[in-house]
Formats: structure tokens, sequence, C-alpha cells
């Protein structure tokens, strides 16, 4: 079956950095999309690992391992804008991608 | 980035009426085409994959005859909601896959549509 897990809230402070775990248990596995989601809005895409690592793009980074079905997504210098919800989701196979429940971020001054 | 539009962003309808939903590709072609579904402070379900030419591929608990699927086009697929009724009250968003050949292979979504069912 499939199963995603990330911590539900988590709050961090403006300037600090956060990380947000994620672990996975996928029937299929082609890669590792990570989205930000504010309310009422639709996902805005951030990340994309295929490859085990660390990759970096700005203020964001994410790492993957495959062989642990386990993610992070690193957030720096945060900022209140940052206050969202994060959602891991596999890539399975059949072209699928599969969201976790997400991790509801508050950034306090 | 690639876009992706949705139209309406938001509909209130009756109980028993149907609505329809429409996604398109504004600047790549999409043969495949996704269809989600998420309440309230959860996480995004997936109602069907809608593939260019062909008939839409459901999840399972999802009626099929009730969520009318169309992908006509590499940049066009609706969603129809049938004889809506309130517990379909919903965030409808849609998204896309271009496969034009980048590495990133992304999944780009629409802005959504929220539906009221009275």
């Amino acid at each position: 079956g499939q199963n995603i897990d990330q911590p539900t809230e988590m709050t961090a402070t403006e300037g600090a950095i956060v990380q947000i775990n994620c672990t996975y248990q996928t029937s299929g596995f082609n890669g590792l999309f990570w989205y930000q989601q504010h309310a009422g809005e639709a996902p805005t895409f951030l990340s994309y690992n295929v490859l085990d690592g660390l990759e970096e793009k700005g203020r964001f980074s994410s790492f993957l391992s495959r062989s642990k079905g386990y993610s992070y997504l690193l957030l720096k210098e945060l900022q209140m804008k940052d206050s969202a919800s994060y959602l891991c989701a596999p890539y399975t196979g059949g072209f699928k991608t599969i969201f976790g429940a997400g991790t509801r971020l508050f950034v306090k001054a | 980035g690639a876009v992706v539009s949705q139209h309406p962003s938001r509909v209130i309808c009756k109980s028993g009426t149907s609505v329809k939903i429409e996604c398109r590709s504004l600047d790549f072609q999409a043969t495949t085409m996704f269809w989600y579904r998420q309440f309230p402070k959860q996480s995004l379900m997936l109602m069907a994959t809608s593939n260019e030419g062909s008939k839409a591929t459901y999840e399972q608990g999802v009626e099929k005859d009730k969520f009318l699927i169309n992908h006509a086009s590499l940049t066009l697929s609706t969603l129809t909601v049938t004889s809506a009724h309130p517990e379909d009250s919903s965030f409808y968003i849609c998204s896309a896959r271009d496969l034009s050949g980048s590495s990133t292979d992304t999944q780009y979504f629409g802005p959504g549509t929220r539906l009221t069912v009275l």
C-alpha cells in the first residue's frame, strides 16, 4: 500500500532554519516532489528529487534517500510568507503523484 | 514555467444540478492530466487520471458515472460533477504533466475550483 508520513504542524521563528521530514512507502517510486500550498490556493512546485542526496535551490533545499524511503525539505532564512503547508509527494509508478497530508508551518516574528 | 488554468475558480450550485470544470494547459501539451479533490485541512486525493483520446482511469472509490472526465485535446480536460450534492462541496484541482523532455518532468497545478453545493 501507499503510506506517507510527515509532521502535522511545525512552528519556527523568522530568520531561522526549519527541516520538514517525510517518510514514505509506495508501490513503485520514480522520485519525490515537494510542493508549497497556501490556504485556499493550489500547490506550487518547490523541488523534485530523483537521485539520493541534497539539492539546493535558493533558500530551499531538498534531500532524498531512496534506500531509507526518506526525504526532507530544508527552509533557510525563514520569512513570514513561508507560513504554508508543505506537501511531500512521491511520484510512483504509473505516472501518479501521491500526496501526503502536508505539514503546516507557522512562522512567527 | 508552464501554466495551467482552471475555470471557473468558484461555483455555487443547487443540489441536483451538474457542474463542469475546465482545465487547460496554456503553453504546453499535456497528454496526461490529473484531477484531485481536497477537503479543508486534508491532503489532495487523486480522483482520476485523464489521458488524451482515451477513457480516464479512476481511483478506487471514485464513481465514474458521477465524475465524468473528458480529455478531448492535448490542452483541455473537463470534469463534470453530475447531480451534485452538498457532500460534493470541495476544492477541485487539476494538474498536467509536461512531458516535453525536461528532466524535471514536473507536474503543474491549476489554481483550483471551489465548488459549493447548496
